[in-house]
């Protein structure tokens, strides 16, 4: 499944399956990127990372791909799990703060 | 064990009172944030200090003034409370005051309601 947009949707997908969100920045002199995951009632936590150099990054089970031509990153889980239900949160950097985008809320289905 | 620690959990008041948050991290970082959470869960940068220096102050009411007494802590008081603070309170840290390339650490939050 996908999603697209700065607002907090919500994806919904099944044990097992790719996810896939989405994330269009605004800042085009933006040098740094980070995808969080916050579970219900904890703090955000650092997932993976890119820098504008880059155009795809791997972690495990992660892939993060930056297009900067149009402004937009996503992140791919691989095998989305249970335990992979939060929100995900992209966020820009230039040289002053990380700015948030509003989140995709992930489910996932057993 | 925690990173970075926040004190209350959970804090419940009436509007016009003074509240403080407390937050403590043991990485050794010399950068540390506040940020703020609404109920649409954005995220937005309140302050950040470094060395316990302010180096950010976005726009935020003058009813906000963070302390830091060492680089480990940076303590969020808030005067006259009202309705529209009620929100949870981020503290982060990160090990150096750019944020390029430097992830930053978040604390569990501190959910302030105000009545």
């Amino acid at each position: 499944g996908e999603s697209v947009g700065l607002h907090l949707p919500t994806l919904s997908v099944q044990e097992g399956d790719n996810s896939i969100i989405n994330c269009a920045y605004s800042n085009s002199a933006s040098d740094y990127f980070i995808w969080y995951k916050q579970e219900s009632g904890k703090g955000p936590q650092f997932i993976i990372d890119i820098r504008s150099n880059m155009d795809k990054r791997q972690g495990q089970r992660v892939t993060v791909l930056l297009n900067k031509t149009v402004k937009h990153l996503s992140l791919q889980i691989a095998a989305t799990q249970p335990g992979d239900s939060a929100v995900y949160f992209c966020a820009e950097t230039g040289r002053r703060a990380l700015t948030f985008g509003s989140g995709t809320r992930l489910q996932v289905q057993p | 064990d925690t990173a970075v620690s926040q004190t209350p959990k959970y804090l419940v008041t009436q509007m016009g009172n003074d509240k403080s948050i407390k937050c403590e991290q043991n990485l050794g970082h010399d950068t540390m944030y506040w940020y703020k959470q609404d109920s649409k869960k954005f995220l937005k940068i309140m302050f950040s200090y470094n060395n316990k220096e302010l180096i950010i102050n976005e726009t935020v009411p003058n009813r906000f003034s963070p302390k830091s007494p060492d680089k480990a802590h940076l303590n969020l008081h808030i005067n006259s409370l009202e309705l529209g603070d009620s929100a949870v309170y981020f503290c982060a840290s990160s090990p150096s005051r750019e944020p390029l390339y430097n992830e930053q650490f978040f604390g569990p939050g501190t959910r302030l309601t105000v009545l």
